[in-house]
């Protein structure tokens, strides 16, 4: 099994919807992050969590939401979807320090029509 | 805050030749420098990473140098072949409690066989 997964791989939602994005991580680690993708753009932080009780807006947090319901499991939300959120979206965890690097999952491919 | 700039955006090789890919980076403080690897259709991948207590790391075919008076680190790639063909980004953080990496935009590798 993947050290972290993300749920599901690809979505085609309709603009205006309401969507999560699901992410779950076997590497024990407080520290989790959601990034999203977009082509010459590298990865871009937007929400990250230190604990369970800790959730922190990245650089562009704004049209997104985020639940720390466990350790282990951190999932994103579109309140709203919108086109210009149709991106390649990845949940990484990490340890405490975050110096040893992050373990990245394989990524949603979002698309909103 | 910190940043990362990557360039080019893309790079071109023959097989078997050599590839150096170089970031620059603008917080002096910054001293974690972590390059990853993302394969089509896959998370980015730790391949090798430096911190600022040393000036160059080896693994194989692949070696990172980092200079800090100058706040730029390089990965170099000898003997290329097609599957080091990928999306690299380099990255930069302040180890500690609060650490949070800053990614640089990526950069596009073409092995040529």
């Amino acid at each position: 099994d993947a050290d972290v997964t993300q749920t599901p791989r690809n979505r085609i939602t309709k603009t205006g919807k309401r969507i999560m994005l699901e992410c779950s991580q076997t590497k024990g680690h407080d520290r989790m992050y959601w990034y999203r993708q977009d082509p010459g753009l590298g990865l871009r932080l937007i929400y990250y969590s230190f604990d369970v009780k800790d959730i922190n807006k990245g650089e562009i947090s704004d049209g997104y939401s985020v639940s720390r319901q466990a350790q282990a499991k951190f999932s994103l939300s579109l309140e709203s979807a919108i086109p210009n959120q149709t991106a390649l979206y990845f949940c990484a965890t990490s340890d405490p320090t975050g110096s040893y690097g992050y373990t990245f999952g394989s990524g949603t491919r979002l698309t909103v029509v | 805050g910190e940043n990362v700039e990557q360039h080019p955006s893309t790079l071109s090789v023959q097989e078997g030749d050599s590839a150096v890919i170089k970031c620059t980076y603008s917080d002096s403080a910054s001293n974690y420098f972590p390059w990853y690897k993302q394969e089509l259709g896959k998370g980015p991948q730790l391949i090798i990473d430096i911190r600022s207590n040393v000036g160059e790391k080896k693994d194989q075919r692949i070696a990172v140098t980092l200079n800090k008076t100058a706040k730029h680190f390089s990965l170099h790639i000898t003997e290329t072949q097609p599957e080091d063909s990928a999306v690299y980004f380099c990255a930069a953080s302040i180890s500690g409690a609060n650490s949070k990496l800053t990614f640089g935009k990526g950069i596009t590798l073409s092995v040529r066989p």
